[in-house]
């Protein structure tokens, strides 16, 4: 079974400058999870979907993030504009509610660093 | 602010010893509970989920849950090297809503 994939696993850009990141959840898993994990710190979740709609965005700064989901399977995330303190990595997530456990897979993440 | 509280270490141990790792969390609806490993530069990997109060074994790893006491623990026997990582504790509702993690604690496993 194919693991999440993520793109790219590194990006480095300008403050004020825009970024997308792009996701792929594991086949068949209806919930995927955006995560920011800065250094030192846990992954703090900044958006989850259930299929294409959002269940829980209450911690995305919706002034420069935004998230889609199209279809219900891939999902990007945008930053526009960056600012430094976003510097982090940005892990994606996903599980399968309704097997019995709602653990989170995650993939490799994306390292964005803002000068 | 529904938190997550892990003491970020270093916790160290010899090999062969048992690792002890702990975490509370505060709010008392939380239904789901796991344990991540990550290793440096990597993204975090499952070890562990316990739903029930009491003790859950798998391997060299049990994790312990007290709902009443909102705590949660991670036990590590037999410690090898290659157990050195950071810890991190997840706490979430049934379905995995709302999932806040710890800020994880640091192990190292003295060869």
């Amino acid at each position: 079974e194919a693991g999440v994939a993520q793109s790219p696993r590194y990006k480095i850009i300008e403050k004020r400058q825009s970024v997308a990141f792009w996701c792929n959840p594991i086949s068949g898993h209806a919930t995927l999870y955006w995560y920011q994990q800065i250094l030192g710190q846990g992954p703090k979740l900044l958006i989850q979907f259930q299929n294409n709609g959002v269940v829980d965005d209450s911690q995305l700064p919706k002034d420069r993030f935004s998230a889609e989901r199209l279809k219900g399977v891939d999902s990007t995330l945008k930053i526009q504009p960056a600012k430094l303190e976003d510097s982090a990595v940005y892990l994606c997530a996903s599980s399968a509610p309704g097997q019995g456990t709602d653990t989170q897979y995650f993939g490799p993440g994306t390292r964005l660093t803002v000068l | 602010q529904k938190e997550v509280e892990q003491n970020s270490g270093p916790l160290s141990v010899p090999e062969g010893a048992i690792a002890s790792l702990n975490c509370t969390y505060s709010d008392r609806g939380s239904q789901s509970f796991f344990w991540y490993r990550q290793y440096s530069g990597k993204s975090p990997e499952l070890i562990m989920f316990i739903y029930s109060n009491g003790d859950k074994e798998d391997g060299r790893f049990t994790a312990q849950l007290n709902k009443a006491s909102q705590y949660v623990s991670l036990l590590i026997r037999d410690s090898q090297p290659s157990d050195s990582a950071t810890y991190l504790c997840a706490v979430s509702n049934t379905g995995g809503f709302k999932t806040i993690f710890g800020a994880g604690t640091r192990l190292f496993v003295k060869a």
